[in-house]
């Protein structure tokens, strides 16, 4: 049974860089895309950007300037750097495991709020 | 870039009632889209991918179809559980893209 743990700082200030961490146990990296997703309070998902194990990735380009994300297969581990937040990046954060189109796997999500 | 139009924006029913929900594409997709169900509080659950292959463990009353631009979900009987938003998704050229969802509420 794959299960995605999350953990991260929760609360920024305005200008800070938010990182996210990503493990996945019962399962490995290799053979699937891996995205993180966000939804700010009430609001619909939006797609950040994805990874494979070889550490490809792809960004919405509208936050491609602001993102990385990077892989540790030694860890089992994928991570999201966004730099720069500010309160409209204040959001539910979610990292999801994909086959050729769909998210089969989601973790549990962590609430960053920016805010000074 | 790919857009998907979900509606309606909110479907008001009653337990045991039938719901259909529509998803658009802005060009044809295929079968290539996924659904997912949102309980408050709860990361989305995928129910549908590839237009209308139920995921594990999916109950047989959540049901997808259509191709190419135009895409429903249904839910035979409404049960408490169901109470919940829906979001349709697609993926191509390394772009994942959400339609706003749909919301369903007990009326």
């Amino acid at each position: 049974q794959v299960q995605l743990q999350q953990w991260g700082a929760g609360l920024l200030k305005p200008s800070e860089t938010l990182s996210l961490t990503c493990a996945v146990h019962g399962g490995s990296l290799g053979g699937y895309y891996w995205s993180w997703i966000r939804q700010p309070p009430g609001k619909g998902l939006e797609w950040i950007g994805e990874i494979i194990h070889s550490g490809d990735s792809h960004y919405n380009a509208s936050l491609d300037t602001r993102v990385t994300m990077s892989v540790d297969t030694s860890k089992n581990q994928i991570s999201l750097r966004l730099r720069s937040v500010t309160a409209a990046d204040t959001a539910v954060y979610y990292c999801a495991r994909g086959q050729v189109v769909e998210l089969e796997y989601w973790g549990p999500g962590i609430l960053v709020s920016v805010s000074s | 870039e790919i857009v998907l139009t979900q509606s309606p924006a909110t479907l008001s029913l009653s337990p045991g009632e039938g719901a259909t929900l529509s998803c658009g594409a802005s060009q044809s997709i295929g079968n290539y889209l996924a659904w997912y169900q949102q309980r408050p509080g709860q990361a989305p659950r995928l129910l549908i991918y590839d237009a209308s292959s139920r995921a594990t463990g999916i109950p047989a009353r959540f049901g997808g179809s259509g191709s190419g631009t135009y895409f429903t979900l249904t839910i035979s009987s409404l049960k408490p559980e169901d109470f919940a938003i829906y979001y349709c998704q697609h993926r191509s050229n390394w772009r994942l893209t959400f339609g706003g969802g749909t919301k369903v509420e007990i009326k």
